[in-house]
């Protein structure tokens, strides 16, 4: 069974620029997370999915980040203008429709470099 | 609300000793509890996931106590060896949604 997809692994950008990264879940599973997670500090939750519907996106600075989900598989974040502030790893995870009982598997993850 | 404290951040331990990683959570509505394993460039592993309200689970080389009545999550490294060198993070569940809260995470060096 193929594992949680990402890409690109690295970026590295001046600020003001724009970058976007994909993720491809694990086949069949419905939910979908994205997870900011800057250095020697745990995953923070931006935004997930369930199947192409956004549950919540209470934490995605809406001003610069966006994203979608619109087939319900693949899913893409998006910063515009980045600043130094958003250095980080974006983490994308997946589970299948158990609730919050089953496990989140994690894709290797996109590094960020703002300078 | 949903916040999870995780304490050491740092944990330098020497081949052969164990290894005590402890989370505090606050919220009641705390539903599954997991602990993950993440080492450099690579995506959080899961080691294991309890839910009862005390519980002990035992893995290979490992210890994980539920106690919901203290709201507390530990890890328990028994005879720690230079492989289990990596991050540990402890993550909750809630019920009534499908979110999952991290905590910041704890470096643990195993020195041989």
């Amino acid at each position: 069974e193929a594992g949680v997809t990402q890409s690109p692994r690295y970026a590295v950008l001046q600020e003001g620029q724009a970058v976007s990264f994909w993720c491809d879940p694990i086949s069949g599973h419905d939910t979908l997370y994205w997870y900011q997670q800057p250095r020697d500090q745990g995953p923070q939750l931006l935004v997930y999915f369930r199947d192409e519907a956004v549950i919540d996106n209470s934490q995605l600075p809406s001003d610069r980040f966006s994203a979608v989900r619109p087939k319900g598989t693949n899913s893409t974040l998006k910063i515009q203008s980045a600043k130094q502030g958003d250095t980080a790893t974006y983490l994308c995870a997946s589970s299948s429709g158990t609730g919050a009982t089953g496990q989140l598997y994690f894709g290797e993850g996109s590094k960020l470099t703002v300078l | 609300g949903e916040q999870v404290e995780q304490r050491p951040p740092h944990l330098s331990v020497r081949e052969g000793d164990s290894a005590v990683i402890i989370c505090t959570y606050t919220d009641p509505n705390s539903y599954y509890f997991f602990w993950y394993k993440q080492e450099p460039g690579a995506g959080l592993q899961l080691l294991m996931k309890v839910f009862s309200s005390t519980e002990i689970n035992e893995g290979q080389g490992f210890t994980v106590l539920l106690n919901k009545k203290d709201k507390q999550l530990s890890l328990n490294l028994t005879a720690a060896h230079p492989g289990d060198s990596a991050v540990y993070f402890c993550a909750v569940s809630y019920t009534g949604n499908y979110k999952y809260v991290f905590g910041a995470g704890t470096r643990l060096k195993v020195i041989a």
